[in-house]
């Protein structure tokens, strides 16, 4: 399948910071979609992404589909402790229905 | 509640042992799909089924087999499993791309 390079790995940071975290694809996709996996739980959709250059909100969140289609990007304004969790950015495979390639994680820790 | 019901849990098996995990959804979607996550290997498709009646090879497919039993059920069968397949299963369903995953089955084969 096609392989997502998702950055960083992990993330230490402080309640209030604002995160930045990355995927980029060596295909191109038609759709990238953000999930966040609690602990002990399966993965929770929080965007998704359908247009080249789209920017979508939702919350403290804001995701953008880069304008090659081979990169997504998520931000998290002022984090909070509840944040806390793995991202996974996701992208359509193509031919295959709607079956998803998902990056490899980013592992976000956050202090009080 | 709504939602993608899997089970067991946890279980542990011993190297060369069979065994079904059992994934249902009441959300009428028409797709749904096996993963499994390993540490720092994020989520790899196993396989998965875009309608009632139709499966298809994911990412990691070897050493399991798939039935989609009707369109509320879709279940994973290790035939005889080994330790490499320890790992956390979870089944999930869309309409579209926004999947629904069930809680998890832990299994340790050792």
């Amino acid at each position: 399948g096609q392989q997502l390079n998702q950055n960083p790995q992990s993330m230490f940071i402080q309640e209030g910071e604002d995160v930045s975290m990355n995927c980029t694809s060596s295909s191109i996709f038609n759709t990238w979609l953000w999930y966040k996996q609690d602990p002990g739980e399966g993965p929770v959709l929080l965007i998704a992404l359908y247009k080249a250059g789209e920017l979508t909100s939702n919350g403290r969140l804001t995701a953008q589909f880069g304008i090659t289609r081979k990169d997504s990007f998520l931000n998290i304004s002022a984090s909070i402790p509840s944040d806390v969790g793995i991202y996974f950015c996701a992208g359509h495979v193509s031919n295959s229905g709607y079956a998803l390639n998902f990056g490899k994680g980013t592992s976000l820790l956050v202090t009080p | 509640n709504a939602g993608v019901t899997q089970t067991p849990k946890f279980q542990v098996l011993k190297t060369g042992q069979s065994m079904t995990l059992q994934c249902a959804q009441d959300m009428n979607h028409n797709s749904m799909y096996w993963y499994r996550q390993d540490p720092g290997m994020g989520l790899r498709l196993i396989y998965y089924s875009a309608s009632e009646g139709t499966t298809d090879k994911g990412e990691v497919p070897n050493g399991y087999n798939v039935s989609r039993l009707n369109k509320r059920e879709f279940s994973l069968r290790l035939e005889s499993a080994a330790p490499s397949q320890t790992s956390v299963y979870f089944c999930a369903s869309s309409f579209n791309y926004g999947y629904t995953f069930g809680s998890g089955t832990r299994l340790t084969v050792v």
